[in-house]
């Protein structure tokens, strides 16, 4: 079974502030990286996909960097608002085949006014 | 929601009891997954499926099984429930051939007494 971390488990920021959180994956073949956004009573939503060493993805205020050498992808929010707080996971194709995912524990992130 | 539709959402029944939770998609995706959410654990896989009666295990199958008879339904069975299996069920799609990009349906909340 792939390891994949996320660090930190939780984290509480003040609205406004910019935040980031780590997924940890292994670097030997590597295929890809998934993030999705979990709110409270929903259902898991694809953020991004990244495939390529230094790939950089962004949808508003969110954006996603991938470091597939050394293993890891970070997950930045920038000036964070209400309407962020959710659990952040990250997830990668189980080895041996794309066909399945890892998924991490998650970040769950709360944002107070 | 890509069309996901997960049956019953919410379930309580006795340990012992034989439990099916169904998974019913209207876009004639080829893989469908379940999965199980528990705290500290995030989602993990319990079986997957690759086409019509093309299955496979995920990494937490033991006391479930699945059937797939035909491409838009995917059942999950519990054949004797037990309070392990106390959970929240998601049923996923892979959208694509390519980087798998999974939606979720909406969950099903069981609790085994």
């Amino acid at each position: 079974i792939l390891n994949v971390e996320q660090s930190p488990q939780s984290l509480h920021v003040q609205e406004g502030d910019s935040t980031n959180f780590t997924c940890s994956f292994p670097s030997s073949n590597f295929y890809a990286l998934h993030w999705y956004r979990w709110e409270t009573a929903k259902s898991p939503e694809a953020l991004f996909v990244m495939t390529l060493n230094g790939d950089e993805k962004k949808k508003g205020r969110i954006s996603a960097t991938l470091n597939t050498k050394e293993g890891y992808s970070y997950l930045y929010i920038k000036g964070s608002q209400p309407e962020d707080s959710a659990t952040y996971l990250c997830a990668s194709p189980s080895t041996g085949t794309a066909s399945k995912l890892t998924f991490g524990t998650g970040t769950r992130l709360q944002v107070t006014l | 929601d890509a069309g996901i539709t997960q049956s019953p959402r919410h379930k309580v029944t006795e340990t012992g009891t034989p439990v099916t939770l169904r998974c019913h998609q209207t876009e004639n995706h080829r893989y469908m997954y379940w999965y199980r959410q528990d705290p500290g654990h995030g989602l993990r896989l319990i079986h997957y499926s690759y086409g019509v009666k093309d299955t496979d295990k995920g990494e937490v199958s033991d006391g479930y099984s699945v059937s797939r008879s035909k491409t838009e339904d995917f059942l999950l069975t519990l054949e004797s429930a037990t309070s392990s299996q106390t959970s929240v069920y998601f049923c996923a799609i892979r959208a694509g051939q390519g980087e798998n990009i999974q939606y979720f349906g909406a969950g099903t909340r069981l609790s085994v007494l």
